[in-house]
């Protein structure tokens, strides 16, 4: 079965650390990796997407990605947290074989503290 | 670049009622919409797929007759919530892309915010 895990429903960060949030995907093939920004009442807004090259994605508002494939990971960071960063945040895959298919995580919310 | 619209971002109806919600692409042509909807807490459950023109894509457990979806052009999809019930109370949320690759972004609406009485 095709899925996307997001192992911490929660992170906690104080505002100017680093922050990881984790995303692992069981999804055949070599898929396209997405991830999403959704705050209170709002739809979800693009961050960036991983689709082919460097394992380092860089995307909007100073986040980033890894990708890992013997991992099949795609964690998202930030070197230095914001309290405006605080949102619910989800991985997204898409296989390559079915343009119609988009599995997401189960969402984390993340918390920037001052 | 890239906006989708959603409306109403907020309906309240009585049981029994329909409830229609429009999904736009503001600036761009969208090959695809999708439906969903989002439980409190909770990830996103695609309802539909849906193409400019032809019948819309269900997944499974999705009741086509409860959740009517008409795509009538490339910038507009919208979906019916038929005789709704307190049940169908829900976040729902569309997206659209503009080509029909698989590594083409999703463009998200702001969502509605259903609740039947």
């Amino acid at each position: 079965a095709q899925s996307v895990a997001q192992p911490e429903d929660q992170v906690n960060v104080a505002e100017g650390n680093p922050l990881t949030v984790k995303c692992t995907y069981s999804v055949s093939g070599n898929p396209y990796l997405f991830w999403y920004v959704q705050y209170p009442n709002r739809g979800l807004q693009f961050l960036l997407k991983y689709i082919t090259g460097d394992n380092l994605v860089k995307g909007s508002y100073g986040f980033e990605a890894e990708f890992n494939k013997s991992q099949t990971s795609f964690h998202l960071k930030k070197p230095s947290a914001l309290v405006s960063d605080s949102a619910l945040y989800f991985c997204a895959v898409r296989p390559t074989y079915n343009f119609n298919k988009f599995y997401f995580g189960s969402g984390t919310k993340l918390n920037v503290k001052p | 670049g890239a906006v989708v619209s959603q409306h109403p971002s907020r309906v309240i109806c009585k049981s029994g009622t329909s409830v229609k919600i429009e999904c736009r692409s503001l600036d761009f042509q969208a090959t695809t919409m999708f439906w969903y909807r989002q439980f409190p807490k909770q990830s996103l459950m695609l309802m539909a797929t849906s193409n400019e023109g032809s019948k819309a894509t269900y997944e499974q457990g999705v009741e086509k007759d409860k959740f009517l979806i008409n795509h009538a052009s490339l910038t507009l999809s919208t979906l019916t919530v038929t005789s709704a019930h307190p049940e169908d109370s829900s976040f729902y949320i569309c997206s659209a892309t503009r080509g029909a690759d698989s590594s083409e972004t999703q463009y998200f609406g702001p969502g509605t915010r259903l609740l039947v009485l």
